[in-house]
């Protein structure tokens, strides 16, 4: 099945400091991927849609001159938390849809970066 | 807009009973919908998905869903619950193409016990 992989799993951080996180589609290209964030209560926060070869597009509220988006190829898509603070740690998750071709209808999500900014 | 609803914070039931996990949903037009769970520290594994035809949906592990448009539901059920089931289970709505973005209920906490 269709696999979606990030990087770092885990990073610790110092303030000030910026975070880059990789989210890649490991056996299918994802000309679209999406960005979530997951609060300690649980519930889960799409911050942007990653559009390859053009400009994310944010949800309202989300900082998009901190929460950098890049869409470089058709199977990398990357985050970068911008001079972290502590109120930035939290649990970032990325999915990529499935082909219809494939015969999926649904997305793939990656296992998760836990960012803690100290 | 869409919109999900997951009213229960945590359903409890012990082992061998079993389980259901509500979802209510809110979406114009025709609705895609999806149960994902969550072990802890992991990104979410998609459980099963309504997009057309019978109301009655199977998905892994045993779990099934019923879409009920007159209710706008689509609860998570499953005959016998395992203790290993216990983890997070989160309801989504989408409503278009593959590449639309999903809104997620806030998500509810299963806890099987002996």
């Amino acid at each position: 099945g269709a696999v979606v992989s990030q990087h770092p799993s885990r990073v610790i951080c110092k303030s000030g400091t910026s975070v880059k996180i990789e989210c890649r589609s490991l056996d299918f290209q994802a000309t679209t991927m999406f960005w979530y964030r997951q609060f300690p209560k649980k519930s889960l926060m799409l911050m942007a849609t990653s559009n390859e070869g053009s400009k994310a597009t944010y949800e309202q509220g989300v900082e998009k001159d901190k929460f950098l988006i890049n869409h470089a190829s058709l199977t990398l898509s990357t985050l970068t938390v911008t001079s972290a603070h502590p109120e930035d740690s939290s649990f970032y998750i990325c999915s990529a849809p499935g082909l219809a071709g494939r015969g999926t209808d649904t997305q793939y999500f990656g296992p998760g970066t836990r960012l803690t900014v100290l | 807009a869409q919109s999900v609803a997951q009213p229960e914070d945590q359903v409890n039931v012990a082992e061998g009973n079993p389980l259901t996990v509500k979802c209510t949903y809110s979406v114009s037009g025709n609705p895609y919908l999806f149960w994902y769970v969550q072990y802890p520290n992991r990104g979410l594994q998609f459980l099963l998905k309504y997009i057309t035809g019978d109301n009655l949906v199977k998905g892994s592990y045993g779990f099934e869903a019923e879409f009920n448009k007159s209710q706008t539901s689509f609860h998570l059920k499953k005959p016998s619950a395992l203790v290993s089931d216990s983890a997070l289970y989160f309801c989504a709505v989408r409503q278009g193409g593959t590449a639309s973005k999903l809104t997620f209920g806030t998500g509810t906490r299963l806890q099987v016990t002996l």
